[in-house]
């Protein structure tokens, strides 16, 4: 199978900290990498595109000053919430393509499990 | 993007058939339909996609209208495990043009 981990899982820090997250493809090399938030019983909403190499593509309304995406390998992409506050808890989950020969990527996304941030 | 309309919840008993229904009369000939589930405080997991044709895979099958304007996923024989937030997405093939819009899905509710 595909797999995407996390780390961390969860994580809790003051007002004005910043945390990173890492997302990593275990067993595959990802041609693009996508980081979205939730928030409580609400869905996914996509934040930004990463591909390796390039700087990330973000949604209309994702301050990418804010929210930091370094891309570095085709197996690891970290965001970086930047001065975090407490309207930035959420649920924040990668997924990946996985890269087939000739660098195309495949039709199925392999989500994270996901990591739970809480700012005081 | 092209939209989905599913139901709010819907509501099974275990070793039952399922059949969640997605309405997308707005698709484009290149959007291929995909189907997630998520279990709560996890990340989505896929299920299955397809273009044109009806697909099987281990998890579920896929019925796809001819007009290509509505689709159905099928659970054979759910579990308790099945229970779960499904989303019916239209989306691109590959790359970084394989962006996904998540709605808000449907609530499956499985009862023993």
């Amino acid at each position: 199978g595909a797999v995407v981990s996390q780390h961390p899982s969860w994580v809790i820090c003051k007002s004005g900290t910043s945390v990173k997250i890492e997302c990593r493809s275990l067993d595959f090399q990802a041609t693009t990498m996508f980081w979205y938030r939730q928030f409580p019983k609400q869905s996914l909403m996509l934040m930004a595109t990463s591909n390796e190499g390039s700087k990330a593509t973000y949604e209309q309304g994702v301050e990418k000053d804010k929210f930091l995406i370094n891309h570095a390998s085709l197996t690891l992409s970290t965001l970086t919430v930047t001065s975090a506050h407490p309207e930035d808890s959420s649920f924040y989950i990668c997924s990946a393509t996985r890269r087939l020969a000739g660098g195309r990527g495949t039709d199925t996304q392999y989500f994270g499990p996901g990591t739970r941030l809480t700012v005081l | 993007d092209a939209k989905t309309t599913q139901p709010n919840s819907m509501e099974s008993n275990e070793e039952e058939p399922v059949h969640l229904p997605c309405n997308h009369s707005t698709i484009s000939g290149t959007d291929y339909i995909h189907w997630y589930r998520q279990l709560p405080s996890q990340g989505p997991e896929y299920v299955i996609h397809g273009l044109t044709s009806n697909v099987n895979n281990r998890m579920a099958s896929l019925a796809i209208a001819e007009d290509r304007k509505s689709s159905t996923l099928i659970l054979h024989r759910a579990t308790l495990r099945d229970a779960a937030v499904y989303y019916c997405i239209l989306g691109g093939s590959g790359g970084s043009n394989y962006k996904l819009t998540f709605g808000k899905g449907t609530l499956l509710t499985v009862n023993p």
